[in-house]
């Protein structure tokens, strides 16, 4: 059953780094998503990109976050300067278009030090 | 107004109870709706649709009502590995919204 993936599980960075995290899509979806959830409380969306193009973004998604899709597979997160409250685990999502079911990968757990 | 409200929960009931979670949302608009089940540290995952006919699945049924812009789903002879946290997910132009979640724990 095809299902969509995230690298690194678990991304440990300083305050003040970069981070990209990434994600692979179930291959015949168009829609993407990125989530987050900080310990104990509720999914956050982010972001979503269709056609290349971002789609709609939360007031969460400011000028520190960027998405892209650099090739037909990968699907990243760019955090360009991470603060402590970043941390949190975050979900990629692509979703089907003919059912309008959306499938998470296994999440992304960043800890900002 | 909360985009989708549910009852945070928690509910703690013994195995072979029935137990039913009500979900709202305020937009409309709104063309698709979801249950998600989130376990603890892991990624939500998709519980089934929810139609207007209602629809169920084994032990799992799932109801919406347009005209009032409510969602419910009910589980039947409630299991100890049904524990989890259930999410509410709503769905306007492929924009997917999330409630907070209503945790269950089922004992034995």
């Amino acid at each position: 059953e095809p299902e969509v993936t995230q690298t690194p599980s678990h991304q440990v960075t300083q305050m003040g780094q970069e981070v990209i995290l990434r994600c692979v899509p179930i291959s015949n979806h168009l829609y993407f998503y990125w989530y987050r959830q900080i310990l104990g409380q509720k999914v956050e969306f982010l972001v979503s990109f269709y056609n290349n193009e971002i789609s709609e973004k939360s007031e969460i998604f400011d000028d520190q976050f960027s998405v892209e899709r650099p090739d037909g597979s990968n699907f990243t997160l760019k955090i360009r300067s991470t603060k402590l409250e970043d941390s949190a685990m975050y979900f990629c999502a692509s979703m089907s278009l003919t059912s309008g079911e959306q499938f998470f990968g296994p999440g992304t757990r960043l800890t900002v030090l | 107004r909360k985009e989708v409200e549910q009852d945070p929960g928690p509910f703690n009931v013994p195995e072979g109870a029935t137990v039913a979670f009500n979900c709202t949302y305020s937009n409309s608009a709104s063309q698709s709706f979801f249950w998600y089940r989130q376990d603890c540290r892991k990624e939500p995952k998709l519980l089934m649709s929810v139609y207007s006919s209602g629809n169920e699945d084994g032990r799992f049924t799932a109801q919406l009502n347009r005209a009032s812009q409510y969602i419910s789903l009910l589980i039947r002879d409630s299991k100890l590995s049904d524990s989890a946290t259930y999410l509410c997910v709503v769905n306007k132009d492929n924009d997917m919204r999330f409630g907070a979640g209503t945790r269950l724990t089922v004992k034995p």
